[in-house]
Formats: structure tokens, C-alpha cells, sequence
């Protein structure tokens, strides 16, 4: 089954453009990248989701290199507001059930 | 609004008590997840349900017990037997389809000390 590993902590100024890298060696041919952001207190919300390639919504990019051993969730020009704890996931089918394999998270300050 | 709810957003335990955790989604969800988060260790499975009137144990499902006897909710009691209950409790919904592309919503959390 995969792993998720991300970096535990990251700093950045508003404006900047954040990216954040999870590793998932062991990925599937099936499985999907998913990334979550969570405010103190509150339940992690859904960001972005992909396969492989690039995705790009409203609020973020996410890029997935050919080998999909990893992924980058790529915030663009941060503000205040972007501070939270971002989780990767990696969903996976084991026999009848889906397995979801979270990383720890990265805790991303963005400063004045 | 569709949604989840979860409540109370505090709860407190005395020694030897059992708590219950609400969790209650109007999304028309299969799959429902109960979740323990502890500061720096992530997100860890207790149980989770797939379909109402069955449920799994997760990683860390010792000391606590759900049931599944209706689609839209799916309370987590937890029992005197977990010795260290302190923690932020999400409860989570998603479709139900067994897809690797199914996302999660969650609730807001309950925050479960001990006196």
C-alpha cells in the first residue's frame, strides 16, 4: 500500500506562491491524489483532486509527475488567510474496500 | 444546507464515564468515517460504515463503539476502556461507491476532554 510522506512544517510571506510536495512511492495504477486543508478546529475541506498531469481549480494547482511517486500542491500567491494544515491523500481499493492513507500534514504559516 | 454535523463541538468525560458523539449528514451519503486527531499525528480511522447496518473497526477502534441504524447518522460512543480519550473527533461522509476519486466531508469536529 502506499505511504504518504509530506514535510511537517513551511514558511512563507504573502504573495508568495507555496508549493508542497507529498511522496507516495507505492501509489496504484487506480489511485487518486486528493489534498485537504484544515483551519484550527474545524474539519479538513476538499482542495483538489488528480490523476496525473496538472489540474488546476480556483483556489490551486496540483502536478503529478509521469512515475506519479509524488505530487504538488502548488498555492499561488498566498495571503493571511492560506494558514492551515494541508493533508495529502492517497484513496486505494483493497479487495471489497477503500483504504484512504492520509499523510500528517504540512503546516504552512504565511507571515505579513 | 446539506452537510454534516457533528455535537457537541465540547464535550467532557469524567473517569469511568462513556460519552457519545453525534454525527449526522443530510447528503444522502453510504459511507460514513469516524476520525481521531491528536497534535502532529494526523488523521487516524476508529471506524467507518458503508452502508447503513454495517460497520468496520479502523487502526484505533479499541475503546470505542458505533452503531449504523440509519443512513443519516452515525454515532461514536466511547467507552470507559479508552484510557486516553483526549482528542479532536472528526466524523467524515462521502458517497459510498468504493472509487479512489470519492472525496470526503467532514463536520466540524468535537473536542473530547477528560476532567
Amino acid at each position: 500500500l502506499a505511504k504518504t510522506t509530506q514535510p511537517i512544517s513551511m514558511d512563507s510571506y504573502e504573495g508568495q506562491e507555496v508549493n508542497i510536495t507529498c511522496s507516495h512511492n507505492n501509489i496504484a495504477t487506480n489511485d487518486y491524489i486528493t489534498w485537504y486543508q484544515q483551519f484550527p478546529s474545524q474539519g479538513p475541506r476538499f482542495i483538489i483532486q488528480g490523476y496525473k498531469t496538472k489540474v488546476t481549480n480556483e483556489v490551486a494547482s496540483l502536478f503529478i509527475p509521469a512515475d506519479r511517486k509524488s505530487s504538488t500542491l502548488s498555492l499561488p500567491r498566498v495571503s493571511l488567510s492560506d494558514t492551515a494544515v494541508y493533508y495529502c491523500l492517497v484513496a486505494t481499493l483493497a479487495g471489497n474496500n477503500r483504504k484512504l492513507i492520509w499523510g500528517l500534514g504540512t503546516s504552512l504559516a504565511v507571515n505579513p | 444546507d446539506g452537510g454534516i454535523t457533528q455535537s457537541p463541538k465540547y464535550l467532557f468525560r469524567k473517569e469511568g464515564q462513556n460519552v457519545t458523539l453525534s454525527c449526522e449528514q443530510n447528503l444522502n451519503h453510504d459511507a460514513m468515517y469516524w476520525y481521531r486527531q491528536d497534535p502532529g499525528q494526523g488523521l487516524r480511522l476508529i471506524y467507518y460504515s458503508q452502508i447503513v447496518n454495517d460497520f468496520q473497526k479502523g487502526d484505533i477502534a479499541e475503546g470505542y463503539s458505533v452503531s449504523r441504524e440509519k443512513k443519516e447518522s452515525f454515532p461514536l460512543t466511547v467507552t470507559s476502556a479508552q484510557k486516553n480519550p483526549t482528542a479532536f473527533y472528526l466524523c467524515a461522509s462521502s458517497h459510498g461507491q468504493l472509487a479512489t476519486n470519492e472525496k470526503l466531508f467532514f463536520g466540524s469536529g468535537t473536542q473530547l476532554s477528560v476532567l
